[in-house]
C-alpha cells in the first residue's frame, strides 16, 4: 500500500525558512517524480513545485521560483522542500503528491502539513 | 500558459439529480486533462484521467467526457458523499482549475 507521510509544518515568521519532507513507502520511490500541492485557506489547489525520479530535473510554479527548493533522497525513500523568504501567501496546507504510473496525474496524496507564515 | 476555468462556481443540487461540470483551457491540451474530488480535511482524489478514464475504485457513476479546450464531469446520479468541491488539471504545468463547489440544494 502506497504511504505518503508529510511532516515539518508550523507557524514561522514572514521571510523565515522551514523544511518540509514526506516519507514515503510502499513503493519503488527512485522510479516516480514526486510533487507538492498546497492548498491555502478557503482557496483552491495549487501545484508548487516537481521533481524527477532521480532529481535531476526540477520544477517550479512561478509564485514560489527562486524561494522555494525541492529535493529528495532516494536512499531514504523521502522528498523534501525547502521554502525560504516565506511570506502570509504561503500559508497553506502542503501536500506530497505521487503520480499515477505512466502518467502525469496524482493518484496517491498524503494527508498534508499545514504551514501558517504570521508574525 | 495553459489556464483552466471551471463554471459554474458553486452548483446547488439534490441527491439522485444529475450533475454536470464545465473546464475550459485557455488551449488546447488534447486529452490530457484529470479530475479530482476535494473534501474538508481529505488531500484530493483522483476521479478521471486522460479526460475520460476512470480511477481506480471509483464508481461509474462519474464520468468525463471532452478534449480539445472543452470538457465534462458528469455524475450520473448524486449520492450525499458527492458533495464536495471538484477540480480539473492538467498536464502540460501541472494547473488546476479553480474549482466548482457542489452543494446540497
Amino acid at each position: 500500500e502506497v504511504q505518503l507521510l508529510e511532516s515539518g509544518g508550523g507557524l514561522v515568521q514572514p521571510g523565515g525558512s522551514l523544511r518540509l519532507s514526506c516519507a514515503a513507502s510502499g513503493f519503488r520511490f527512485s522510479t516516480y517524480a514526486m510533487n507538492w500541492v498546497r492548498q491555502a485557506p478557503g482557496k483552491g489547489l495549487e501545484w508548487v513545485s516537481g521533481i524527477s525520479g532521480n532529481g535531476g530535473s526540477t520544477y517550479y510554479a512561478d509564485s514560489v521560483k527562486g524561494r522555494f527548493t525541492i529535493s529528495r533522497d532516494n536512499s531514504k525513500n523521502t522528498l523534501y522542500l525547502q521554502m525560504n523568504s516565506l511570506r502570509a501567501e504561503d500559508t497553506a496546507v502542503y501536500y506530497c503528491a505521487k503520480p499515477l504510473t505512466g502518467y502525469y496525474y496524482f493518484d496517491n496524496w498524503g494527508q498534508g502539513t499545514l504551514v501558517t507564515v504570521s508574525s | 500558459e495553459t489556464v483552466l476555468t471551471q463554471s459554474p462556481a458553486t452548483l446547488s443540487l439534490s441527491p439522485t439529480e444529475r450533475a454536470t461540470l464545465s473546464c475550459r483551457a485557455s488551449q488546447s491540451v488534447s486529452t490530457y486533462l484529470a479530475w479530482y474530488q476535494k473534501k474538508p480535511g481529505q488531500p484530493p482524489r483522483l476521479l478521471i484521467y486522460d479526460a475520460s478514464k476512470r480511477a481506480t475504485g471509483i464508481p461509474a457513476r462519474f464520468s468525463g467526457s471532452g478534449s480539445g479546450t472543452d470538457f465534462t464531469l458528469t455524475i450520473s446520479s448524486l449520492e450525499p458523499e458527492d458533495f464536495a468541491v471538484y477540480y480539473c488539471q492538467q498536464r502540460s504545468n501541472w494547473g488546476f482549475g479553480q474549482g466548482t463547489k457542489l452543494e446540497i440544494k
